[in-house]
């Protein structure tokens, strides 16, 4: 069974605090992203990665970083965190292949709640 | 620019009563379209996509939907609602460029099921 694994469901931190957010997903996909789910906002890409070592900018990156050092692992981090960044944080990968559109596979969530 | 309208942000329906979801959407080419379901405190799983051939397309769950070129819509239907369809509905839309690398999501509907 194909799958996208988010190392922490639930998270509390205090504001000012370094976080991490570790995904893993088991599908050799080469595109991993991380979405933010706020009420009312859907979801919004925050940033994504089409390979190792390399990242792009989605809708709404300020206050975040990531890191793919290896091909099934991307990592969020929040260098400060903002009682803003108060969220659902979702990581997803997919395939993308000649005639078909592909799929977001989702992890389930990661909460996150800044103090 | 790629936009998505879901106009319901609630929606109630007895158990056993049809559902249809609306979509729109905003695209300048013919669009891949996609429904994703979100079970509370989970991730997002794909309910199905169209990308090309016919434009009512079977899903998971018993639910399909149809692509309307004109109206550019792609509401999502089932005849028969069940308690455990209780959830939050996101219609997303991709380019024949990108695919499911690139999505754009509407806000969801979310759905209760009353016995």
């Amino acid at each position: 069974d194909v799958k996208v694994t988010q190392s922490s469901r639930y998270l509390v931190k205090r504001t000012g605090e370094k976080v991490f957010l570790e995904c893993v997903q088991d599908m050799d996909h080469e595109n991993m992203f991380w979405y933010r789910q706020d009420p009312g906002l859907g979801l919004r890409l925050i940033y994504f990665s089409y390979d190792v070592k390399m990242k792009e900018k989605g809708d709404i990156p300020e206050g975040y970083s990531v890191s793919r050092e290896k091909k099934e692992r991307f990592s969020l981090i929040l260098e400060s965190a903002s009682t803003n960044q108060t969220s659902m944080y979702l990581c997803a990968s997919s395939y993308f292949g000649q005639g078909d559109p592909g799929e977001l596979f989702f992890g389930e969530g990661s909460r996150l709640t800044v103090l | 620019a790629q936009s998505v309208t879901q106009p319901d942000i609630h929606i109630t329906v007895s158990e056993g009563a049809s559902l249809e979801l609306r979509c729109n959407y905003s695209y300048g080419a013919t669009p891949y379209l996609f429904w994703y379901v979100q079970s509370p405190g989970q991730g997002l799983q794909l309910l199905l996509k169209y990308f090309s051939g016919d434009t009512l397309v079977q899903g998971i769950k018993g639910f399909e939907a149809e692509f309307k070129r004109s109206q550019s819509s792609f509401n999502l239907r089932k005849p028969s609602v069940h308690w455990s369809d209780a959830a939050e509905y996101f219609c997303a839309v991709g380019s024949h460029q990108t695919g499911a690398n690139n999505l754009f999501f509407g806000t969801g509907t979310r759905l209760t099921v009353i016995p």
